[in-house]
């Protein structure tokens, strides 16, 4: 079926430990985004890249980088994970980003740092 | 700046009874409004949009939201709750210009058999 996977689904990682959260896209999108969901917090938005090789800083991207290096993948990147990056991170995707266009979501990556 | 407001991170209602999620945004141009659901261990999904076309939008499972400009509201409406509507809904506000969604923080829908 079409749509955003994401890779691994759950993830249990040491403080200072490094990881790489994968998505990617077979609708042909052009933008893509990376969310970070916490309780009480809704979604905020870790990083965008509207289109190949480019990306954009959102709300929350301290301690994170991006990787957009063909138009189907956007990975997340921690280079030393810290507890307070335990959270639900979801990959998603649209075709356009002005306008009303939908967002097509993945189903998550759940994250523990412990 | 753009925000969104939803009141009750949780709400409860008993199955065939109206279901009503509270939505206000802030903007000082009328914006793009979604609401998106979740599911236990999913992503979001659509339900409806509004895009300037009608201020009552219907969607997906029997909800409908209306647009209110004088209020700033966007609430979720559903005439009679069915227990597999209990999830977590998003309100979202999206200017034309701009790539970025502002998402609500959410609100738990229980449904009581």
């Amino acid at each position: 079926n079409a749509g955003v996977t994401q890779t691994p689904k759950f993830q249990v990682l040491k403080t200072g430990q490094s990881m790489t959260l994968q998505c990617a896209q077979d609708m042909n999108h052009n933008s893509m985004y990376w969310y970070r969901q916490d309780p009480g917090m809704g979604l905020r938005l870790i990083y965008y890249s509207a289109s190949e090789g480019t990306t954009d800083k959102g709300e929350v991207p301290n301690g994170y980088n991006v990787s957009r290096l063909n138009k189907r993948e956007f990975s997340l990147r921690l280079e030393s994970a810290a507890p307070s990056q335990t959270s639900v991170y979801f990959c998603a995707s649209q075709d356009s980003p002005t306008g009303a266009n939908v967002l097509t979501f993945g189903a998550g990556s759940r994250l523990t740092v412990l | 700046a753009q925000s969104v407001t939803q009141l009750g991170s949780h709400v409860s209602v008993s199955e065939g009874a109206l279901v009503l999620l509270r939505c206000n945004y802030s903007s000082s141009v009328p914006p793009y409004l979604f609401w998106y659901v979740q599911y236990p261990n999913q992503g979001l999904q659509l339900l409806l949009k509004y895009t300037s076309a009608a201020t009552l939008v219907k969607g997906i499972n029997g909800f409908e939201a209306e647009f209110k400009k004088s209020e700033t509201s966007f609430h979720l409406t559903k005439p009679s709750a069915h227990m597999s509507d209990a999830a977590e809904y998003f309100c979202a506000v999206k200017g034309s210009g701009t790539y970025k969604y502002i998402f609500g923080t959410g609100t738990r829908l229980k449904v009581l058999a």
